[in-house]
């Protein structure tokens, strides 16, 4: 079964620096997605993007934040100058397509990814 | 604004019987979907069970139903013969069509006793 894969698996860092987080949706998708988890707290929606762009983002995804395809496999999360605050589970997702249908299929469902334990100290 | 609400942070059951996770939400948005994931100590976040607004009946799958009253905004997930398998942090979300964005609730820890 196809499955959304992150690398790292835990990622520490130190205050100020930059930190890339890697993400491999599945393979047809279009649409992906950064979550974030604070040890304890609730999921955190990000960031969404299509099409080589942000389709949404969050107030938490703020100038520190960005994301980006490199390439046809691969979409990155790069948080500049960590902050301890930063320190969290990170989830990547994707979906087949765009939002959901007031029919009822959960065929644009997010699959998310494992996750990055970051720690920022 | 969209909102989810968990009231219960942490849930015990006996292996074999069945348990009421509750979930309420608020949108403005007439056409949404509701989800429940399974999030397990290893931290992974797992599908269970999915529900559109418009949906005539409850979703089930396999041995995950979700109880779903539109008048009283309430999602609940109803797990029948609990396992010790079950034991792990479960997340009601909702996502409004047209959107992207998934919010989620608090969570509900599930222990489930042998």
């Amino acid at each position: 079964e196809p499955e959304v894969t992150q690398t790292p698996s835990h990622q520490v860092t130190q205050m100020g620096q930059e930190v890339i987080l890697r993400c491999v949706p599945i393979s047809n998708h279009l649409y992906f997605y950064w979550y974030r988890q604070i040890l304890g707290q609730k999921v955190e929606f990000l960031v969404s993007f299509y099409n080589n762009e942000i389709s949404e983002k969050s107030e938490i995804f703020d100038d520190q934040f960005s994301v980006e395809r490199p390439d046809g496999s691969n979409f990155t999360l790069k948080i500049r100058s960590t902050k301890l605050e930063d320190s969290a589970m990170y989830f990547c997702a994707s979906s087949g397509g765009d939002s959901l249908v007031a029919s009822g299929r959960s065929s644009r469902e997010q699959y998310f990814g494992p996750g990055t334990r970051l720690t920022v100290t | 604004a969209q909102k989810i609400t968990q009231t219960q942070p942490g849930m015990f059951v006996q292996e074999k019987e069945a348990v009421t996770l509750d979930c309420t939400y608020d949108t403005s948005d007439p056409s949404y979907g509701l989800f429940w994931y399974k999030q397990p100590s290893s931290g992974e976040m797992i599908f269970l069970i999915y529900q559109g607004s418009y949906d005539q009946q409850n979703a089930t799958e396999g041995r995950y139903s979700l109880n779903f009253q539109k008048a009283r905004k309430s999602a609940n997930l109803v797990i029948s013969a609990s396992q010790l398998g079950d034991s792990a942090m479960y997340f009601c979300a909702m996502r409004d069509t047209g959107g992207f964005k998934t919010i989620f609730g608090a969570g509900t820890r599930l222990f489930v006793k042998a």
